[in-house]
């Protein structure tokens, strides 16, 4: 089945800077993609998605690039601020799997202003 | 248009109870994912279901735990005699679509459970 590692599980930036997250899946099948954001307590929020057909989709400062032949996706955040400090997790769904996400470990993003 | 209800957000269960959680999925969603969250962890799935339908129970553990989704009312996700290692969050999702359609998922916010 499909496995979807993560990395790197903790991240530090500064107010302002960019910051990186990828993760990687095991199963060329997947095809969806998305980005959770799960703030301390809270229910996991879907902040961007990708699907296979597409190399990058941004919104505002946020973007997803995946690169289908080393089966890996990143999430890029630039100009980061305090209320981005959160656990941010990837997932990837393959077709037959009726939609069920796999999710990784989490990221932990702290913003440091 | 309300998100996807839970409840309740928290409970508490004495090993050997019984649990209950309930999952509303958004208006107009008929496909429910419940995941399971430990400490530090990500989600894991457990059960897709859709109306009166259970499509896929491969991430459940096949003793003590079962689901519903009836024509009526929500999603159930029972654990019968609970033990310690229960102890977790449990988010159900909600999607528009079926499954390989690739509908976007949206979370309740999941019921922490504590077995004492």
């Amino acid at each position: 089945g499909e496995n979807v590692e993560q990395h790197p599980s903790t991240l530090s930036v500064q107010e302002g800077d960019s910051a990186v997250i990828k993760c990687t899946y095991s199963d060329s099948a997947s095809n969806y993609f998305p980005w959770y954001k799960q703030e301390l307590g809270k229910r996991p929020q879907l902040i961007i998605d990708i699907r296979s057909n597409v190399g990058e989709k941004k919104d505002q400062r946020i973007a997803v690039t995946l690169n289908k032949t080393a089966k890996h996706f990143s999430l890029h955040i630039t100009e980061t601020q305090p209320e981005d400090s959160a656990v941010y997790f990837c997932a990837a769904s393959t077709p037959g799997s009726q939609g069920n996400l796999i999710f990784g470990k989490g990221t932990k993003l702290s913003v440091k202003p | 248009n309300a998100g996807v209800m839970q409840n309740p957000r928290h409970l508490v269960r004495r090993r050997g109870q019984e649990a209950r959680l309930r999952c509303s999925p958004m208006k107009g969603h008929s496909h429910v994912y419940w995941y399971r969250q430990l400490p530090e962890e990500g989600l894991k799935f457990m059960v897709y279901l859709q109306k009166e339908n259970i499509i896929d129970e491969s991430g459940m553990p096949k003793e003590r735990f079962s689901a519903e989704f009836p024509k009526e009312g929500p999603s159930i996700l029972r654990i019968q005699q609970v033990v310690r290692g229960d102890s977790a969050a449990y988010f159900c999702a909600s999607s528009p679509l079926a499954g390989d359609a690739r509908g976007e998922q949206y979370f309740g916010p999941g019921t922490r459970l504590t077995v004492t």
